[in-house]
């Protein structure tokens, strides 16, 4: 099956910076990549998706790429803000879900 | 407000009990998955349904169970629970315009002793 690799664990960065969160996957059928970010005691809520067929999707201050060539998918937060704290994870998908196994970020006020 | 829910939020019981946790999405969606959510493993899948009467086994499924009899209900049920199956149990629904999205519930606290 799918095997999705995602770095880093746990992530500090300070308010206003960027983070960058990157997934790799291992299945060439796989079409569709979603963002969901986890609060504490809450399930996940998908931030944003891409599908194979396109490189980069943006939504305000979160975009994602996709390298279909090298298997791999990012997800970038511009100008963070103590509320961008959370666990995100990634996932890939030709039918099935497939997750990574998350990272928490943390936004130093 | 369409929405999904699952019952109980939390629930400690003992090894060998019979358990069951309920989904329950009122979006009218084809599709309905169970996951389960460890320390390390992030969301694993244990069963899914693509309608009623239609249910398929995932990636951790020993020891679980599903039954489709509606659109809007998944229970998940532990035949005889073990302490390996203590975990945070979500439930996910997808089929709406576009079917790729799983949206999720709250999810469920289970603590076997």
């Amino acid at each position: 099956g799918e095997n999705v690799e995602q770095h880093p664990s746990t992530l500090s960065v300070q308010e206003g910076d960027s983070a960058v969160i990157k997934c790799t996957y291992s299945d060439s059928a796989s079409n569709y990549f979603p963002w969901y970010k986890q609060e504490l005691g809450k399930g996940p809520q998908l931030i944003i998706d891409i599908r194979s067929n396109v490189g980069e999707k943006k939504d305000q201050r979160i975009a994602v790429t996709l390298n279909k060539t090298a298997k791999h998918f990012s997800l970038h937060i511009t100008e963070t803000q103590p509320e961008d704290s959370a666990v995100y994870f990634c996932a890939a998908s030709m039918g099935q879900f497939y997750f990574g196994t998350g990272t928490s970020l943390t936004v130093i006020p | 407000d369409a929405e999904i829910t699952q019952s109980p939020r939390h629930k400690i019981t003992e090894t060998g009990r019979q358990v069951t946790l309920a989904c329950h999405q009122t979006w009218n969606h084809n599709n309905m998955f169970w996951y389960r959510q460890d320390l390390g493993h992030g969301l694993r899948l244990i069963h899914y349904s693509y309608g009623v009467h239609d249910t398929n086994k995932g990636e951790v499924s020993d020891g679980y169970s599903v039954s489709r009899s509606n659109t809007e209900d998944l229970p998940l049920t532990l035949e005889s629970a073990a302490s390996s199956q203590t975990s945070v149990y979500f439930c996910a629904s997808s089929g709406g315009t576009s079917s790729y999205e799983q949206y999720f519930g709250p999810g469920t606290r289970l603590t076997v002793t």
